[in-house]
């Protein structure tokens, strides 16, 4: 079934600087790939998605970046403020009768630093 | 806004116990998913509904099984409780028809004595 890795598990920047997450997945027939993020005590929700046709894909100061050969996907957050800080997971949807199940990396801490 | 509503926030249980984690959503979602989530292990899918009274394992169904009568209402049995289901548990459900985001409940803390 589909693995994924999510890399730093940890991550601390100051406010201003860029951050960067990165998964791999190995199932190649994954065909969506969604970043959510969890603030504190709250749910999660989706702060961007790509789908396997696309490469790159950019919301404001978030983008996503897909590389379908190498089977890894990343976040980049730009311009990172004190409200950046969250966890964020990323997941692959893997092809199947339904196309609907999500498999979750363990996820990154980032800490924006004033 | 899509709401998805879980029935507790906090749940404690002693071994052995048979629990129900209720959750319900009010945009007549198509889907339905179980997850328990633990520090450095993600989001781990339990189980999973595509309609109604139709059930799926997901990754670790395990200790688990699932109720989906109603469209709305989609329920997480604990046949008999041990300490190692300790865990936060998040429903989520998405529309389907090929919209994939999931939106998730607040999620139930349930500890196991």
């Amino acid at each position: 079934g589909e693995n994924v890795e999510q890399h730093p598990s940890t991550l601390s920047v100051q406010e201003g600087d860029s951050a960067v997450i990165k998964c791999t997945y190995s199932d190649s027939a994954s065909n969506y790939f969604p970043w959510y993020k969890q603030e504190l005590g709250k749910r999660p929700q989706l702060i961007i998605d790509i789908r396997s046709n696309v490469g790159e894909k950019k919301d404001q100061r978030i983008a996503v970046t897909l590389n379908k050969t190498a089977k890894h996907f990343s976040l980049h957050i730009t311009e990172t403020q004190p409200e950046d800080s969250a966890v964020y997971f990323c997941a692959a949807s893997p092809y199947d009768n339904y196309g609907q199940n999500f498999v979750f990396g363990p996820g990154t801490r980032l800490s924006v630093l004033p | 806004d899509v709401k998805v509503t879980q029935s507790s926030r906090y749940l404690v249980k002693r071994t052995g116990e048979k629990v129900f984690l209720e959750c319900v959503q009010d945009m007549d979602h198509e889907n339905m998913f179980w997850y328990r989530q633990d520090p450095g292990l993600g989001l781990r899918l339990i189980y999973f509904s595509y309609d109604v009274k139709m059930k799926e394992k997901g990754d670790i169904p395990e200790g688990y099984s699932v109720s989906r009568e109603k469209k709305e209402r989609f329920s997480l049995i604990l046949e008999s409780a041990s300490t190692n289901q300790t865990s936060m548990y998040l429903c989520a459900s998405s529309l389907g028809q090929g919209a994939y985001e999931q939106y998730f409940g607040p999620g139930t803390r349930l500890t196991v004595t």
